[in-house]
C-alpha cells in the first residue's frame, strides 16, 4: 500500500516552455501533497504544500507564478514549471501524506536547455 | 525553528558489518521517520516510529524513538550491497495543520563487497 507514481520521469525541454509534472497516489486519498526540490548530493528541499480543494502553499523564497500548483483530487497533484530556464533543472519529488508518514514518488528530472 | 541533527554524514563499511545512525533534536518530535533514497529515486520509507520508547524493526533494519522524544537511531545488521545509499530521519513539524516534515541532512552509506 501506499505507493505514489509520478509522471514524467525525465523531461528535456527548451527555454521558455511550461513544464506539467503530475502526482498520484494510487491506494489512497491524500488531502495533503507536497512538492520537493533536490539538488545533486543535498537533502529535499520544501517547495509547496498541496492541499486539495484550496490554494498551495508555498515556502519562503518559492515564486507561486513560476512554480504552478493544481490539487483538483484527492489523488492527484500538478506542479507547473512556467517559462522554465536553465536554472530550473533539478530533480522534482513529491509525496502524498498518509496518516504522520509522508510517502514519495520516483521523482522527475527537469533538463531545461 | 525545529531541526534535526543526523550522524554520521557518510559511512564506508564492508559487507557483513553492523551500522548504526542517529538523528537527535532539541526539540520533542511526536513522529520519527527513517527513509532510504538511492540516485535518481524519491526517498522509500523504511520505518515509521510513532510512540517514545519504541522499539521496530523491518527485516535487517532496527529503529529506535527515544524516551525524550528528541532522538532516533537506525541500526542495520549485517550489511549487504544493496543497502547502499542515503539514510535520512525526517519529523512532521509539529506547528501548524499540514505536518510538513523536517529532514536530517542525511546518512551516505558505501558497503564494500
Amino acid at each position: 500500500g501506499a505507493v505514489v507514481s509520478q509522471h514524467p520521469s525525465r523531461v528535456i525541454c527548451k527555454s521558455g516552455t511550461s513544464v506539467k509534472i503530475e502526482c498520484r497516489s494510487l491506494d489512497f486519498q491524500a488531502t495533503t501533497m507536497f512538492w520537493y526540490r533536490q539538488f545533486p548530493k543535498q537533502s529535499l528541499m520544501l517547495m509547496a504544500t498541496s492541499n486539495e480543494g484550496s490554494k498551495a502553499t508555498y515556502e519562503q523564497g518559492v515564486e507561486k507564478d513560476k512554480f504552478l500548483i493544481n490539487h483538483a483530487s484527492l489523488t492527484l497533484s500538478t506542479l507547473t514549471v512556467t517559462s522554465a530556464h536553465p536554472e530550473d533543472s533539478s530533480f522534482y519529488i513529491c509525496s502524498a501524506r498518509e496518516k504522520a508518514a509522508q510517502y514519495f514518488g520516483p521523482g522527475t528530472r527537469l533538463l531545461v536547455l | 525553528g525545529q531541526q534535526l541533527n543526523q550522524s554520521p554524514q557518510s559511512m564506508f563499511i564492508q559487507e557483513g558489518e553492523d551500522v548504526s545512525m542517529n538523528c537527535t533534536s532539541s526539540s520533542i518530535f511526536n513522529t520519527w521517520l527513517w527513509y532510504k533514497q538511492e540516485p535518481g529515486e524519491g526517498p522509500v520509507l523504511l520505518i515509521a516510529l510513532y510512540k517514545a520508547g519504541e522499539l521496530t524493526s523491518n527485516g535487517r533494519l532496527t529503529a529506535q524513538f527515544g524516551i525524550t522524544r528528541k532522538d532516533s537511531f537506525l541500526n542495520i545488521s549485517a550489511s549487504i550491497p544493496s543497502d547502499v545509499g542515503i539514510y535520512f530521519c525526517a519529523g512532521p513539524n509539529n506547528a501548524g495543520n499540514n505536518r510538513k516534515l523536517i529532514w536530517g541532512l542525511g546518512t551516505s552509506l558505501a558497503v564494500n563487497p
